[in-house]
């Protein structure tokens, strides 16, 4: 238990759905970050989330939005994904962004779309 | 844009063996991360190392940063089942949180 809870935990959808990836720490971190696991491929980071404020979105295609609420959460809206778009997303958390500490992740979402 | 390279990409020994894996950047890292990631998990963080030359120990494993803090070093004694995983290596920039990974070594131990 890293502190850093995901779910769901394996999600099926189809390319022309609409899903939602949820993540919620309990560390009182202030950043938190969406990375994507591919087979084969480094893990990617996608998006940094500073004090609520998103401060970096590393070229990821539109079809990925992600919603920050507060501190403490943290979502990714799926639509029309691709297969290729077929991974392990992690989330993860840390006290700040510019300050170099320790990530804690989330257990991930295997995602695959069929 | 710093590329970090992992070695082995695989790796099955016999439990009781010695293994050392390695990780190098394209550049100077700002701090060095090893993470450990069992399958179906998240990544854990084993250690992160700062000076160039650090060595730094964690019960069977070692940790050393090179000199010139392009390169590191992760050797597992006497490994166990449970060091089974994924091992990554990631340079954990200040700059707004980007970090960098390695595409990891996966490891195997068989009893």
């Amino acid at each position: 238990e890293t502190g850093v809870t995901q779910t769901p935990r394996h999600l099926v959808m189809g390319m022309t759905n609409k899903k939602s990836l949820k993540c919620e720490q309990h560390l009182g971190h202030n950043a938190m970050y969406w990375y994507k696991q591919s087979a084969k491929k480094p893990l990617e980071l996608m998006f940094v989330y500073n004090f609520k404020e998103q401060t970096e979105n590393n070229s990821v295609p539109s079809r990925f939005s992600p919603e920050c609420p507060n501190s403490s959460h943290l979502f990714l809206h799926l639509h029309t994904l691709q297969p290729e778009d077929s991974a392990l997303y992690l989330c993860a958390s840390s006290q700040q962004a510019d300050l170099g500490t320790e990530a804690f992740f989330g257990q991930g979402t295997r995602l695959t779309v069929v | 844009t710093q590329l970090l390279e992992q070695s082995p990409q695989f790796l099955s020994i016999q439990e009781g063996e010695n293994l050392t894996v390695y990780c190098n950047s394209s550049s100077v890292f700002s701090s060095l991360q090893w993470y450990r990631q069992e399958p179906g998990e998240g990544p854990v963080l084993l250690v992160t190392v700062v000076t160039g030359g650090e060595v730094k120990k964690l019960k069977r494993l070692t940790f050393q940063f090179g000199d010139a803090r392009k390169d590191s070093s992760l050797h597992i004694t006497a490994a166990q089942p449970g060091d089974t995983g994924l091992y990554l290596c990631a340079d954990e920039r200040t700059n707004a949180g980007k970090s960098t990974f390695g595409d990891g070594t996966t490891l195997t131990v068989k009893p």
